[in-house]
């Protein structure tokens, strides 16, 4: 299954609302999760089964949708929110990622 | 608290082989499935293998080169990577489950 993310990157403010979405070249009913990373770090897990938000996450992140089409979306950007996000399908094996949206500042 | 230590990373030349091993704890580690995911210098992230209950799976740039196992009662984690090339160059991270917890990664260079 191929996970086509959009968009590659984004420049936005502090309390904007941004809004990033996965494309999956077949149905994956709700199996998909998303991540934050930051330079140098490994990935974290804010979402999985579309919507439901990992303990912690902070109440801005959001996820929606089902089938083919997710969306995350972060409510009120906060300056600790500037990363690189990925989706990830696991549905099918073997699982695949997103190319990942580069969340940088205007 | 949940733990993944990788280790074994390295500098290899291609054609080589290397093992890579990640340590678990603070969970039931029979319990989970585990995966690789691996992530090429300035690029994202490719999940390279998974092993379940059911069986492995592999993505299919490494599939007939690189070998996932497990020893439940060490709680550890293994990737068996031969026939190395300068693409597989990247951190090496384990995984617990859907990728819930992640390890802090090893480095694997392909380079002669």
């Amino acid at each position: 299954i191929q996970m086509t993310q959009s968009p590659s990157a984004l420049s936005a403010s502090v309390g904007d609302r941004v809004t990033i979405t996965c494309r999956a070249s077949q149905g994956i009913t709700n199996d998909l999760g998303w991540f934050q990373q930051k330079p140098g770090k490994a990935p974290k897990r804010l979402i999985h089964e579309t919507s439901t938000l990992q303990s912690g996450v902070p109440s801005r992140f959001s996820g929606s949708g089902s089938g083919t089409e997710f969306t995350l979306t972060i409510s009120s950007l906060q300056p600790e929110d500037f990363a690189t996000y990925y989706c990830l399908q696991y549905n099918n094996y073997p699982w695949t990622f997103g190319q990942g949206t580069k969340v940088e500042m205007k | 608290e949940v733990q993944l230590v990788e280790s074994g990373g390295g500098l290899v030349q291609p054609g080589g082989s290397l093992r890579l091993s990640c340590a678990a704890s603070g969970f039931t580690f029979s319990n989970f499935d585990m995966t690789w995911v691996r992530q090429s210098p300035g690029e994202g992230l490719q999940l390279v293998s998974t092993i379940t209950g059911g069986g492995t799976y592999y993505a299919d740039s490494v599939k007939g080169r690189f070998t996932i196992s497990r020893d439940d009662s060490k709680n550890t984690l293994y990737l068996q990577m031969n026939s190395l090339r300068a693409e597989d160059t990247a951190i090496y991270y384990c995984a617990r489950g859907w990728c819930a917890d992640w390890g802090q990664g090893t480095l694997v260079t392909v380079s002669s």
